[in-house]
């Protein structure tokens, strides 16, 4: 049974450009979580996602930040019009469809570097 | 401000010792507080988990207490290896929030 998986695992863009990130969850797991994580930093929870609804953004920027989570294929963290300062790690995490608090398990992250 | 956060960012022990990290939190609805470890490259591990009804939780070689009167957690790793060395962060929920909230992290170095 293979991890969550994202891709690509490392990511450049220049300052304007779209970076899309993919995160494929565990099988079985109907809920998907991104977290970004700055440099030196903890995690900072984005957004939540079940298949094709969105839960809660309340952690996404309002604006050039969007995700979805689409009844077939990957969940998409989409950032447009990237600046130096979306420079981190994006971390997917999912979820079974009912789960207790510790079932939620990491992808590997990827890593975006804005030039 | 963040809802936990780490007394130190870096923790440097002998290979052999027991090692301590410590987590503070402000938010009193948190019910269930993680310790994630973080290799260098890879996602956060889980490693060890507390609800708030409890005030110590031991696996192999890590325990965890939670003291709810002074919001703080602690992660013990006895006998430390040189497989220990990560970063280690510790992450609550609770008060109806869906995401983890994550502290800035500890750097543990293991010496031989």
């Amino acid at each position: 049974n293979a991890g969550v998986m994202q891709n690509p695992r490392h990511l450049v863009r220049r300052r304007g450009q779209e970076a899309r990130l993919r995160c494929s969850p565990m099988k079985g797991h109907s809920h998907v979580y991104w977290y970004r994580q700055l440099p030196e930093e903890g995690l900072k929870f984005m957004v939540y996602l079940q298949k094709e609804n969105i839960i809660d953004e309340s952690g996404m920027p309002k604006e050039r930040f969007s995700a979805e989570f689409p009844k077939e294929g990957p969940s998409i963290l989409r950032i447009q019009q990237v600046v130096r300062g979306d420079s981190a790690a994006y971390f997917c995490a999912s979820s079974p469809p009912v789960w207790d608090y510790n079932e939620q398990f990491f992808g590997p992250g990827t890593r975006l570097t804005v030039l | 401000g963040e809802s936990v956060g780490l007394h130190l960012p870096t923790l440097s022990v002998q290979e052999g010792d027991n090692s301590i990290i410590n987590c503070a939190y402000s938010n009193s609805a948190s019910d269930y507080f993680i310790w994630y470890k973080q290799e260098s490259g890879k996602g956060p591990q889980f490693i060890i988990d507390i609800r708030s009804n409890m005030d110590k939780r031991q696996g192999q070689r890590v325990t965890v207490l939670l003291n709810k009167t002074v919001k703080h957690l602690s992660l013990q790793i006895a006998a430390t290896q040189p497989g220990d060395s990560a970063v280690y962060f510790c992450a609550e929920i609770g008060g109806g929030a869906d995401g983890l909230t994550f502290g800035k992290g500890t750097h543990l170095i293991i010496q031989p």
